[in-house]
């Protein structure tokens, strides 16, 4: 069973709408959550980080995370069609940057 | 700042080949890992370095993956001999360590015939 599950696999929006994407992890030594952003012919680029439960917002980006169910989405409001990307989850235990990556969501933001 | 650096970024090999993959990572950091990413497998960990130490090999990579830093500053992955199935993006990225962000570079795209 893959340690990082993302949902769904793709998902349009569109221009200015809301984006949800969703991660779950069947591994309870997972202390530490990120989403990654990849565009097309580049390596992926971190988004934001979120540690503690709770909510974690940086402009149009809010991540939750529910560490009881090991849950963690992003949430990007009034999406733009350069948003339209590869969204990974990724997520590490305590005391290494070893980072388990899910297999990713496809949004594309419709203008 | 300069960031992750990765060359070349599109390599063509035949089967059978050695081919060097080259990363620079970012100034100061002490972590470095190589990814592969294919559409199928998503993003694999092939190795993991910590301030020049070994610290994972991905075993099913084992076999005909060596990774290795040189230095702090320069590592490199070795593919021998290659096989059509190793076709993907190989990822380095680098960071800090712990839990600091992991920055990647833009990859290495490489097709085995």
């Amino acid at each position: 069973q893959q340690k990082v599950q993302q949902s769904p696999e793709s998902l349009s929006v569109p221009e200015g709408g809301m984006a949800s994407l969703n991660c779950t992890s069947s591994d309870r030594n997972f202390q530490y959550f990120w989403w990654y952003r990849q565009h097309s012919g580049e390596g992926p680029k971190a988004l934001m980080s979120i540690f503690s439960d709770g909510d974690k917002k940086e402009g149009r980006f809010t991540a939750h995370l529910n560490k009881a169910s090991l849950h963690v989405s992003l949430h990007i409001r009034d999406s733009q069609p350069s948003d339209s990307a590869l969204y990974f989850c990724a997520a590490s235990e305590a005391n290494t940057g070893k980072l388990t990556f899910g297999d990713g969501t496809v949004l594309t933001v419709k203008p | 700042d300069a960031g992750v650096t990765q060359t070349p970024r599109h390599e063509v090999a035949e089967k059978g080949q050695t081919i060097i993959l080259k990363c620079e990572p970012v100034s100061g950091h002490n972590d470095l890992f190589w990814y592969r990413q294919t559409k199928i497998q998503g993003l694999e960990l092939l190795s993991y370095f910590r301030s020049k130490s070994l610290m994972e090999d991905g075993g099913a990579f084992k076999d005909r993956f060596k990774a290795e830093m040189l230095n702090s500053s320069f590592s490199t992955l070795k593919i021998q001999p290659t096989e059509p199935k190793d076709s993907a993006v190989y990822l380095c990225a680098s960071s800090l360590g712990g839990a600091e962000t992991l920055y990647f570079g833009s990859g290495t795209r490489l097709t085995v015939l």
